[in-house]
């Protein structure tokens, strides 16, 4: 359910507008990314993955792009939906550490109708 | 569409007490996870399994916490003496060999510890 007192950022966006959702990642050496979706009351659901040797990955409207010069990582959605609204993680992996994620803090999306 | 299972979906308990957190991963997995989420913080990995024994481990996993697979379905969490600050939400994740890194959560268990 709701996590009384989390202070997320919060991205409010308008049915039918883009949304861009930033994350910034601490270690250089991560080389695959995950962006995580998490509705309330359910587990973290999978959106869109990317390794290092990538830029840039489609999806069905969403887009991950990722700058590592400067550890950057986002999430865009085209034609943001209500069902959309949900809080937003990303994860970074470092394969030769194993494969446990590391979740960034997330992000709050709201869509107004 | 498969999905982890968890039971139950809240579980309050004394401070001292023994819990224990059931899962059933997707039935083809073999590897699987336990994640937690304190109230206001990040999803924080706990340990990974397989092959019937723990892969990794992170510094919170200390002599408290047990993992086990009793059987060809279950994979359950348990926590000896339950402490105030393990209240959170536990999450279970399981992946698929091969497709390393895309793991598939459960919907998790809230832990109440008063």
């Amino acid at each position: 359910g709701e996590s009384v007192g989390l202070h997320l950022p919060t991205l409010s966006v308008q049915e039918g507008d883009n949304s861009i959702i930033n994350c910034a990642y601490s270690n250089s050496a991560s080389d695959y990314f995950i962006w995580y979706k998490q509705e309330s009351g359910k587990g973290p659901q999978f959106i869109i993955d990317i390794r290092s040797n990538m830029d840039k990955r489609q999806g069905q409207r969403v887009t991950v792009l990722l700058n590592k010069t400067v550890k950057h990582l986002s999430l865009q959605i085209a034609a943001t939906q209500p069902g959309d609204s949900a809080v937003y993680f990303c994860a970074e992996n470092i394969r030769a550490a194993g494969n446990k994620l590391t979740f960034g803090g997330g992000t709050r999306v709201l869509v107004k109708p | 569409e498969p999905e982890v299972t968890q039971t139950p979906s809240h579980q309050v308990t004394q401070m001292g007490q023994e819990v224990i957190l059931r899962c059933v991963p997707i039935s083809n997995h073999l590897y699987f996870y336990w994640y937690r989420q304190i109230l206001g913080q990040k999803v924080e990995f706990l340990v990974s399994f397989y092959n019937n024994e723990i892969s990794e481990k992170s510094e919170i996993f200390d002599d408290q916490f047990s993992v086990e697979r009793p059987d060809g379905s279950n994979f359950t969490l348990k926590i000896r003496s339950t402490k105030l600050e393990d209240s959170a939400m536990y999450f279970c994740a399981s992946r698929i060999q091969g497709l390393q890194e895309k793991l598939f959560f459960g919907s998790g268990t809230q832990l109440s510890v008063l």
